[in-house]
């Protein structure tokens, strides 16, 4: 079992929609969590860090929930240049990435 | 631009063969990890190098094994090339030792295709 599992995708939305995904994680001791971004044939950047709490930054809101092992991914607003793959990341003692969400925002 | 150098860009192999890939961390970053992504996967991690030591590991095979330099530099080797090891190598730096805080700086990888 891959320890973090993502939907591929893709999700094809048009500007200004709001589009969520999710993903799960396996290791119930992971510490923390991010979301990265990958943009085509580029490398990942971190995009937020995941609070127990839940968190935002501007059109992005991140989502914890260890008692299912999940983590969420919500953008308002969808602009063209949220188009890229998304990619949950878990942490224990090394950073686990998922296979990653392709996001595509249309005109 | 994440300050995270990477060489070669691209490079062609055929099986059986050695390749060494190199890198140059950001300034002031005592850590690089190695990360091999394949084509429509997730990163997935290969070694990480703290202080010149290797700190941690993947589910790798022997033929996989690094070194990081006295100026935080890193470099991966690999032996014996098999296809499966056709991927996108990313290092990626951080400025922290063991802990971890998921800010890494990727550097923009080299792109290895086994024949």
């Amino acid at each position: 079992r891959k320890e973090v599992e993502q939907d591929p995708g893709p999700f094809n939305v048009p500007e200004g929609a709001t589009v969520a995904f999710n993903c799960t994680y396996s290791n119930s001791a992971s510490q923390s969590f991010f979301w990265y971004r990958q943009d085509c044939r580029k490398e990942p950047k971190l995009l937020m860090s995941v609070y127990s709490s839940g968190n935002e930054d501007g059109r992005f809101t991140a989502q914890l929930n260890r008692a299912s092992q999940y983590i969420s991914l919500l953008i308002r607003d969808s602009k063209l240049s949220d188009s890229a793959t998304y990619l949950c990341v878990a942490n224990d003692y090394k950073l686990s990435f998922g296979a990653g969400t392709t996001v595509t925002v249309r005109a | 631009e994440t300050g995270v150098t990477q060489s070669p860009t691209h490079l062609i192999k055929t099986r059986g063969q050695q390749v060494t890939l190199r890198c140059s961390s950001q300034s002031g970053h005592n850590t690089v990890s190695w990360y091999q992504q394949a084509l429509g996967q997730g990163p997935q991690f290969i070694f990480q190098y703290y202080r010149e030591e290797e700190n941690g590991r993947g589910n790798f095979p022997p033929r996989f094994s690094g070194l990081q330099f006295p100026n935080y530099s890193s470099e991966l080797n690999v032996n014996a090339l098999e296809l499966d090891d056709s991927a996108l190598y990313l290092c990626a730096s951080s400025p922290r030792g063991t802990s971890n805080t998921g800010e890494l700086f990727f550097g923009e990888g080299s792109r290895l295709t086994v024949l």
